[in-house]
């Protein structure tokens, strides 16, 4: 079952913050995030794992709720080259490693 | 490290033609590769997984006869579109994992367009 993404598009200044959400009505093993520019292939951010991580590099960080089925991805002090696609891919850890893909939430960062 | 290439970039067809699109790991051996085909403003729906040497796994609602997918090595798989007709015309993404990793780094692309 597709992951919920939410918003589904934010338009931000320079500099400012925004938060991504992803959730499931599955129980979770994985999280991965992706951001796909126009017409190119999805980049890998990060992956995280059952057990509650969190895990940041550079100004974009991501957590994982295994409880509550739901990962959120934070990009602070946005820069122009973060405009994107964000998608989020789960993994329900049942041994085949395949990803189901929600909808996507559209970000644009404006100067 | 973890680059995926595709190959071609773009290929327009004419209707009932076959179209090959090769998927290589260039920098590590993909035990896993998986195709995807994504619609404009869309998400990438899952069409197959396909494990080196073994016959790949096919989503509900894709036609294995139509789109052949061949991994006949750890660097290499194919997607076959046969008889390719208008619908046909997406964007093909392949990724590919290695090992016991579950990171998925996705090849570029290809854009499909069939007359």
């Amino acid at each position: 079952q597709q992951p919920v993404q939410s918003p589904q598009a934010v338009i931000l200044r320079e500099g400012e913050d925004a938060v991504i959400n992803c959730s499931s009505s599955k129980a979770l093993y994985s999280v991965h995030w992706y951001r796909q520019k126009h017409g190119e292939a999805p980049v890998f951010l990060m992956i995280l794992l059952k057990g509650g991580e969190q895990k940041g590099h550079d100004k974009i960080s991501a957590s994982f709720n295994e409880k509550k089925q739901q990962s959120s991805l934070y990009l602070t002090a946005s820069q122009l080259s973060y405009s994107g696609t964000y998608f989020c891919g789960t993994d329900s850890g049942a041994g085949s490693y395949q990803l189901t893909f929600g909808k996507g939430t559209k970000l644009s960062v404006i100067p | 490290g973890a680059v995926v290439s595709q190959h071609p970039s773009w290929v327009i067809c004419k209707s009932g033609t076959s179209v090959k699109i090769e998927c290589r790991s260039l920098d590590f051996q993909a035990t896993t590769m998986f195709w995807y085909r994504q619609f404009p403003k869309q998400s990438l729906m899952l069409m197959a997984t396909s494990n080196e040497g073994s016959k790949a796994t096919y989503e509900q609602g894709v036609e294995k006869d139509k789109f052949l997918i061949n991994h006949a090595s750890l660097t290499l798989s194919t997607l076959t579109v046969t008889s390719a007709h208008p619908e046909d015309s997406s964007f093909y993404i392949c990724s590919a994992r290695e090992g016991l990793a579950y990171e998925q780094y996705f090849g570029p692309g290809t854009r499909l367009t069939v007359t």
